[in-house]
Parts: structure tokens; C-alpha cells; sequence
């Protein structure tokens, strides 16, 4: 099972700056099963970023995903107040799926 | 529009069984892989099981043997049958689509609104 390790687990920010999630994987991970959620409190899981770099429909381009092989980054360029929210990445591989334990982007 | 409806969470002893339903619209269950992901309260996400169009399994190890996965093509509707259930299956369970493409891409682009299952006696 391939185990992804977020970090850091606390990103303190004020809107208007930028932020960069990491995610890396204990092995080798196919970049075109890497995946990033938003969740907000209370709400279901909201897809980001697929194939590790693809914004999914709707996405602002200010979220941006990049990364291979073990290392993944999620960047925020400019954050915007309804981006505060926990981000989990995810990949599947070898009939498993497994996600990172969330990264969570809080307002300073 | 796509739209799935998980249904039969509750408080349940431990040792006992639960039977989750997610209801879906706007696309076919059975063209699709499916997964069950729930969510302890306070934690991360955790997949459990996925059924694939053509209907094989699999199972994370933390419930293999206690979880069954299924669906009903007639209904629309993916299950999860949960037995010997435990205090730590505790949990927002959702149902979530996945789009697949071997070697192109894998993620799940839509997610159910969860339904809680409690484990207490």
C-alpha cells in the first residue's frame, strides 16, 4: 500500500498570499492517478486537480498541481477567502486507493 | 445532473450490522467504478471499497471480511453491507464516482453528502 504523507499538517495565511502544499508518496506513484480535494467543513470532498496537474471543471486557475514520481505540490496563488479549507491529495494504484492525512490552510 | 444520496446510517452496537445505500441519477452505476470513503470524525479520509463496471471488488485490509460492497443495476444503487462492525468504523461514510482511464487518469469527481454510522453500545 502506498502511503502519502502531507505537509505541512497547519498552513497559517491571510488572503491575497500564496500557498504550496506538499504531498509525497512512500513509492513511486503514477502521476496520472494523483488527484487534490477541497473539503470544507461539514461538506463532501471537492476534486481539485487530476492527473496531478489537470484542474478539474470549474477550478479557478489559481489552484495549480504539479510533481512525479514520489513529490506532489499543490500551489494557491493568491488565496481567496472561501479557499481556508483542508486539502487532502489521493492516488490510486495496485487495486488501492490511499489518501494523504489532509493539509489544512487556515487564516492567520 | 449527477447526483448521489447516501441513506441508512444510524447508531449501531458493536458486533452488529449496518447496510449503507447510495442512490444515483444522472449517470449509470454500472457503467462505473464505484468507491465507499468515510471519514472519522476529526480525521482524514479513508477509502474502504471499490466496485468496478464489471462488477469485481476490493477492499481495503481494514475491512476486508466484515465489508461487502454491491450494487443493483435495476435501482440505480450502490450498497455497503458492514457487519461485525466496531467502535472505530465509526465514521461519514460517502459513496463517490469514480472516472477511470487506464494509464490516463483515475480520481473521483463526484461525492454523496455522507451518511454517519456511530459504533457505541
Amino acid at each position: 500500500e502506498i502511503v502519502l504523507t502531507q505537509s505541512p499538517g497547519s498552513l497559517f495565511l491571510s488572503p491575497g498570499e500564496g500557498a504550496t502544499l506538499s504531498c509525497r508518496a512512500s513509492q513511486s506513484v503514477t502521476s496520472s492517478y494523483l488527484a487534490w480535494y477541497q473539503q470544507k467543513p461539514g461538506q463532501a470532498p471537492r476534486l481539485l486537480i487530476y492527473g496531478a496537474s489537470s484542474r478539474a471543471t470549474g477550478i479557478p486557475d489559481r489552484f495549480s498541481g504539479s510533481g512525479s514520481g514520489t513529490d506532489f505540490t499543490l500551489t494557491i496563488s493568491r488565496l481567496e477567502p472561501e479557499d481556508f479549507a483542508v486539502y487532502y491529495c489521493q492516488q490510486y494504484g495496485s487495486s488501492s486507493y490511499s489518501f494523504g492525512q489532509g493539509t489544512k490552510v487556515e487564516i492567520k | 445532473e449527477v447526483q448521489l444520496v447516501e441513506s441508512g446510517g444510524g447508531l449501531v452496537q458493536p458486533g452488529g450490522s449496518l447496510r449503507l445505500s447510495c442512490a444515483a441519477s444522472g449517470f449509470t452505476v454500472r457503467s462505473n467504478y464505484m468507491s465507499w470513503v468515510r471519514q472519522a470524525p476529526g480525521k482524514g479520509l479513508e477509502w474502504i471499497s471499490v466496485i468496478y463496471s464489471g462488477g469485481s471488488t476490493d477492499y481495503a485490509d481494514s475491512v476486508k471480511g466484515r465489508f461487502t460492497i454491491s450494487r443493483d443495476n435495476s435501482k440505480n444503487t450502490l450498497y455497503l453491507q458492514m457487519n461485525s462492525l466496531r467502535d472505530e468504523d465509526t465514521a461519514v461514510y460517502y459513496c463517490a464516482r469514480e472516472q477511470y482511464v487506464s494509464g490516463s487518469y483515475s480520481y473521483f469527481d463526484y461525492w454523496g453528502q455522507g451518511t454517519l454510522v456511530t459504533v457505541s453500545s
